[in-house]
């Protein structure tokens, strides 16, 4: 079946450091690939979405690009902020949606001033 | 444009008993989907609601149920609750029913199993 792997962290790094979140996944069909970001005690805010192979999501300063040859959809952003501290996930849809969106376990990121 | 509202936003049960869990989508979506999510197994797909219609189902045991209105407004139901069933219980309200629209997620339902 689909599945998604990412590094589960903690992750911490220092605020205005470079930030990559690695996710790779895999799919028997050709899947619409997201991340979301989940604030403590909330539920899950779309972050950024692709589509199709070479799309660059973006929003917030972070981006991701679907990379089909390498079955990966990192997260990147260039100068992480204190209000980045979050649980991100990277997830997917295939199959029109039959199987709902698959995540991955979420990567805890933590910004220290 | 209100987002999706979930109700109530924390529950206290004890095994056995049953509960209701309420999914508000947002205005115009007809697309309800529910997620369960732990610290154990993560985020994973419950059931899809369609018009009215469950047109898709994850891996949950039949004590797992849900139904939608016409107004699109969405209910999950758990039967004979087990404490595993302790969980954040996510739901997600879309355009259309095909996957690559986005979904839009509510706050959660936490519920806590004695």
């Amino acid at each position: 079946g689909d599945s998604v792997t990412q590094m589960e962290g903690p992750v911490t790094l220092s605020e205005e450091a470079f930030l990559t979140i690695n996710c790779t996944y895999t799919a028997t069909g050709y899947p619409s690939l997201f991340w979301y970001v989940q604030y403590p005690g909330e539920g899950l805010q779309l972050l950024l979405k692709a589509t199709k192979a070479d799309d660059k999501g973006s929003n917030k300063g972070f981006e991701a690009t679907y990379r089909k040859e390498t079955t990966s959809f990192h997260l990147e952003k260039g100068s992480v902020q204190v209000s980045d501290s979050a649980v991100y996930f990277c997830a997917l849809s295939d199959r029109g949606g039959a199987d709902g969106l698959t995540f991955g376990k979420g990567t805890h990121l933590i910004i220290q001033p | 444009k209100a987002g999706v509202t979930q109700t109530p936003r924390y529950l206290i049960k004890t095994r056995g008993q049953q509960v209701t869990l309420s999914c508000s989508p947002i205005s115009g979506h007809r697309s309800v989907s529910w997620y369960q999510q732990t610290p154990g197994q993560g985020l994973q797909f419950l059931f899809e609601y369609f018009s009215e219609t469950q047109r898709n189902k994850g891996n949950f045991p039949g004590r797992f149920s849900g139904r939608q209105f016409s107004n699109s407004r969405s209910e999950m139901n758990v039967s004979t609750l087990e404490l595993g069933d302790s969980a954040l219980y996510l739901c997600a309200s879309s355009w259309r029913d095909r996957g690559r629209e986005t979904q839009y997620f509510g706050p959660g339902t936490r519920l806590l199993v004695l």
